[in-house]
């Protein structure tokens, strides 16, 4: 079964500064996709950015990007220039080739202080 | 113009009772989800149909129920609400969503119904 672990229930970053969301999966198919999601206070689940296991090239969306690093099953979102804004809950997700359904980890709430 | 949409976006209701929730998608996308979102934050995949057919059945109680009338809908009927049942509830759809990881199969979320049993 899949499994999707995201360590930190919290984190703070200063506006501006650059912040890195952690994002570790399990799987034994080859071929999935990972997803990252946004859920701000009003509740909403917006989507970021995705990653084909099969990319050469690391997903980069404006100010998100992801570093993956597919030896150590992990995709990592990199949010850059950090806004107030972008305090929120954040949800990696992934879904394999042989699968219908996708499944989320259980989120990392990101505080931006001014 | 909304993409995916879900009504109402809150219900509050008594135990016992059943309840319905709708949701439509114009996007011309091939499938549609529900997600059970609990008081913790966690996203809990519970039916998805493609092209109105039932793909995805995860072990919810048979109170619930989905019917997807066409490819652009897919509602949500709950039968004698309990208070376990008090959550978001959130619709997605998908271009494709039939085996497959590819942008293709990116999920698109409603607004969600916030659902209160008293």
């Amino acid at each position: 079964a899949q499994k999707i672990t995201q360590t930190q229930p919290g984190m703070f970053v200063q506006e501006k500064e650059a912040v890195t969301l952690d994002c570790t999966y399990d799987t034994s198919d080859p071929s999935y996709g990972l997803f990252w999601y946004k859920q701000p206070s009003s509740g909403e689940m917006i989507f970021l950015i995705y990653q084909g296991s099969y990319d050469q090239q690391n997903a980069t969306e404006g100010r998100y990007s992801l570093n993956f690093q597919k030896a150590r099953k992990s995709a990592n979102l990199v949010i850059s220039a950090s806004q107030l804004g972008d305090s929120a809950m954040y949800f990696c997700a992934m879904r394999e080739w042989g699968n219908n359904d996708m499944r989320f980890g259980a989120g990392t709430r990101l505080t931006v202080k001014p | 113009d909304t993409a995916v949409s879900q009504t109402p976006k809150y219900l509050v209701t008594q135990m016992g009772n059943d309840k319905s929730i709708k949701c439509e998608q114009n996007l011309g996308h091939d499938t549609m989800y529900w997600y059970k979102q609990d008081s913790k934050k966690f996203l809990k995949i519970m039916f998805s149909y493609n092209n109105k057919e039932l793909i995805i059945n995860e072990t919810v109680p048979n109170r619930f129920s989905p019917k997807s009338p066409d490819k652009a809908h897919l509602n949500l009927h709950i039968n004698s609400l309990e208070l376990g049942d008090s959550a978001v509830y959130f619709c997605a759809s998908s271009q494709k969503g039939m085996g497959g990881a590819t942008s293709e199969d990116t999920q698109y979320f409603g607004p969600g119904t916030r659902l209160t049993v008293l």
